[in-house]
C-alpha cells in the first residue's frame, strides 16, 4: 500500500524550530518529486516547498525562504522540512505529499500540526 | 506569488453540471499547462483530481472534467451527486518555478 506518515509537529513558541518528517512506503521514493503543503486552521492550502527526485533541486514559497529547509534521505525513504524563525502564522497542519506528476500531488499524508504560540 | 483566483462558493441540485474557475496570470496558469485540481472533505487530505489542465488520474470519474482557457482554468462536474460536496482547489506551476494553489470554492449540493 502506498503512504506517506508525517511526525514531528507540536507546540512551539515563536521563534523556535521543529523538525518535521514524513515516511514513505509501498513506493520508490527516489523516483518523485516531494513537496510540502500547509493549511491553516479553516484556511485554504498552500503549497510551500518541493525538493527533486535525487535531492539537487529545491523550490520554496516567499513566505517560507530563508527560513525552512526541506530535504530528503532515499536510504530511509524520508522527506524533511527543517521549520525555523517560527512565526504564528506558521500555524497550520503540514501536509507531505508526492509528485506524481512531478509538479502535482498525486498522493497526501495524514498531515501534522504544529501550532506556533506562546 | 498571489494565490489563484477561485469563486467561494458554487452550488447545484443533484443531476445539474457546475463550473469551478481557476484564474490566475501569463505566469502561471496562461504560461504552463501545469494546473491540477484536488478535491478535500472536512477533515480529510485533499484528494488528486486532474493533472495537465484535463488528465484524469486512474479511479477519477468522468464526470469530472477540466479545461483551461487564457489565463482561466476550469473544473466542471457533471451529474452532481451528494458525495460531490467538498472543497475544491486549483494549483498551477509558475515561472519562478514555484507552485500556487487557488484560494478553494466550497460546493454545496442542494
Amino acid at each position: 500500500e502506498v503512504q506517506m506518515v508525517e511526525s514531528g509537529g507540536g507546540l512551539v513558541q515563536p521563534g523556535g524550530s521543529l523538525r518535521l518528517s514524513c515516511a514513505a512506503s509501498g513506493f520508490t521514493f527516489s523516483s518523485y518529486w516531494m513537496h510540502w503543503v500547509r493549511q491553516a486552521p479553516g484556511k485554504g492550502l498552500v503549497w510551500v516547498s518541493g525538493i527533486k527526485s535525487d535531492g539537487s533541486t529545491t523550490t520554496y514559497a516567499d513566505s517560507v525562504r530563508g527560513r525552512f529547509t526541506i530535504s530528503r534521505d532515499n536510504a530511509k525513504n524520508t522527506l524533511y522540512l527543517q521549520t525555523n524563525s517560527l512565526r504564528a502564522e506558521d500555524t497550520a497542519v503540514y501536509y507531505c505529499a508526492r509528485g506524481g506528476a512531478w509538479y502535482a500531488f498525486d498522493i497526501w499524508g495524514q498531515g501534522t500540526m504544529v501550532t506556533v504560540s506562546s | 506569488q498571489s494565490a489563484l483566483t477561485q469563486p467561494a462558493s458554487v452550488s447545484g441540485s443533484p443531476g445539474q453540471s457546475i463550473t469551478i474557475s481557476c484564474t490566475g496570470t501569463s505566469s502561471d496558469v496562461g504560461y504552463y499547462n501545469y494546473v491540477s485540481w484536488y478535491q478535500q472533505h472536512p477533515g480529510k487530505a485533499p484528494k488528486f483530481m486532474i493533472f495537465d489542465v484535463s488528465n484524469r488520474p486512474s479511479g477519477v470519474s468522468n464526470r469530472f472534467v477540466g479545461s483551461k482557457s487564457g489565463n482561466t482554468a476550469s473544473l466542471t462536474i457533471s451529474g452532481l451527486q451528494a458525495e460531490d460536496e467538498a472543497d475544491y482547489y486549483c494549483s498551477s506551476y509558475t515561472t519562478s518555478s514555484t507552485l500556487v494553489f487557488g484560494g478553494g470554492t466550497k460546493v454545496t449540493v442542494l
